[in-house]
């Protein structure tokens, strides 16, 4: 149980262009869903918290207009990287936050989408 | 600011030993703590999660939390080579209601054959 996909699981695109990235929880209901960013030999750096039908909260910053995030279902959040430059590309990995059940307040992680930009 | 510290090693453990990480945190009012296991270019799994002081143990791996010093560390009995990785410790913070997770930078460890 607690399984998060992530789509695609490697990307790589031109400059200028904007890329989506799919979270999904896949046998479980995840109210809230976090996106991360991890550069090379760094530790994960939260970028923004999801939470189904709402908008989402982002971290100092973090900029809300190249980062679009969409909360649409409980099963699904998505991150659309806007004008993509070189400096954006990175590991992207998201989690979800098992709601209820045995489980608790643990986050899990999906197998995270490498972004390059060239 | 929310702070938690790991060695960033690398540690090296041969075969069989004991591999003991090791974490603090700033915030006295975090109330859960994570273990994560991160291979390299993969994203972290979990392995521990310690919400009380004491010790708790699944399989060959033992959490240990101590509130009052801050503390949480994670040992590995019976290091094997495929626990090589990088483990991140992560805390959560005792007030909000947003479950957002602080990590540290994370410690390298490599189990030598």
């Amino acid at each position: 149980g607690a399984v998060v996909s992530q789509h695609p699981s490697r990307v790589i695109c031109k400059s200028g262009t904007s890329v989506k990235i799919e979270c999904r929880s896949l046998d479980f209901q995840a109210t809230t869903m976090f996106w991360y960013r991890q550069f090379p030999k760094q530790s994960l750096m939260l970028m923004a918290t999801s939470n189904e039908g709402s908008k989402a909260t982002y971290e100092q910053g973090v900029e809300k207009d190249k980062f679009l995030i969409n909360h649409a279902s409980l099963t699904l959040s998505t991150l659309t990287v806007t004008s993509a430059h070189p400096e954006d590309s990175s590991f992207y990995i998201c989690s979800a936050r098992v709601a209820s059940g045995i489980v608790g307040n643990e986050q899990f992680f999906g197998p995270g989408t490498r972004l390059t930009v060239l | 600011q929310k702070e938690v510290e790991q060695n960033s090693g690398p540690l090296s453990v041969p075969e069989g030993a004991i591999a003991s990480l090791n974490c603090t945190y700033s915030d006295r009012g975090s109330q859960s703590f994570f273990w994560y296991r991160q291979y390299s270019g993969k994203s972290p799994e979990l392995i521990m999660s310690i919400y009380s002081n004491g010790d708790k143990e699944d399989g060959r791996f033992t959490a240990q939390l101590n509130k009052a010093s801050q503390y949480v560390s994670l040992l590995i009995r019976d290091s094997q080579p495929s626990d090589s990785a990088t483990y991140l410790c992560a805390v959560k913070g005792g007030g909000g209601s947003n479950y957002k997770l602080t990590f540290g930078k994370g410690t390298l460890l490599t189990v030598n054959p």
